[in-house]
């Protein structure tokens, strides 16, 4: 198995644009997680789906957040628009009911100019 | 309070020491405890997992769980400089049949540097 996979690795844009970050889950897994990481906050979980379906969004900063899985196999995650302060290593993991098998992608580092 | 405290260090230790890792917890609803190891510029990848208090032995690396205390810990012996990473301490609660929920609350995570 791949693994987690997350695109793009980098990301680099200007203030104000729509950034899409996305995410492929391990398959099998019914649970896929986007988390933040930074150096003052830690690593930090914005939203989660299970089966495809949002369960638990109260880490989402602000509605210009926005994520989005239309089938097992895939997921976004949206900015727009993007401000410096969403700088930040973005995460995303999956999962199976056992917990055992919780496994985090690479990440995508975006900077916001 | 954060619901996880968790030294940052840095920790700077030479080979062959033994490492000590911790963290402490308010929510007593955390059942199921977990450490990983992420090195620069990856994700973090899972080292142990625990649902109990006491001891967990897995190669050179022992997890402890004291939940009277609300505190965990993660033993490295031997250490080696391939153990160079940040340590992250990770809780959930867990659901009933032994299922989770969903979100797994982090620590700050621990930079430790193992020096030939």
């Amino acid at each position: 198995d791949a693994g987690v996979i997350q695109s793009p690795r980098h990301e680099v844009t200007e203030m104000g644009q729509e950034v899409t970050l996305r995410c492929k889950p391990i398959s099998g897994h019914d649970y896929l997680f986007w988390y933040r990481q930074t150096m003052m906050r830690g690593l930090e979980l914005l939203i989660y789906f299970n089966n495809n379906v949002p369960i638990d969004d109260s880490g989402m900063p602000e509605d210009r957040f926005s994520a989005k899985m239309p089938n097992a196999s895939f997921s976004t995650l949206k900015i727009q628009p993007s401000e410096p302060r969403d700088s930040a290593v973005y995460f995303c993991a999956s999962s199976s009911r056992d917990r055992k098998s919780y496994t985090f992608g690479s990440g995508t580092r975006l900077t916001v100019v | 309070q954060k619901e996880v405290e968790q030294d940052p260090g840095p920790l700077s230790v030479p080979e062959g020491a033994i490492v000590s890792l911790n963290c402490t917890y308010s929510n007593s609803a955390f059942q199921y405890f977990m450490w990983y190891r992420q090195y620069s510029r990856k994700g973090p990848e899972l080292l142990m997992y625990t649902y109990s208090s006491g001891n967990k032995e897995d190669g050179r690396f022992t997890a402890q769980v004291d939940k009277s205390s609300k505190y965990i810990s993660l033993f490295i012996r031997d250490s080696q400089p391939s153990d160079s990473a940040t340590y992250l301490c990770a809780m959930s609660v867990v659901g009933a049949g032994g299922t989770s929920y969903g979100k797994l609350t982090f620590g700050q995570g621990t930079i430790l540097t193992v020096h030939p």
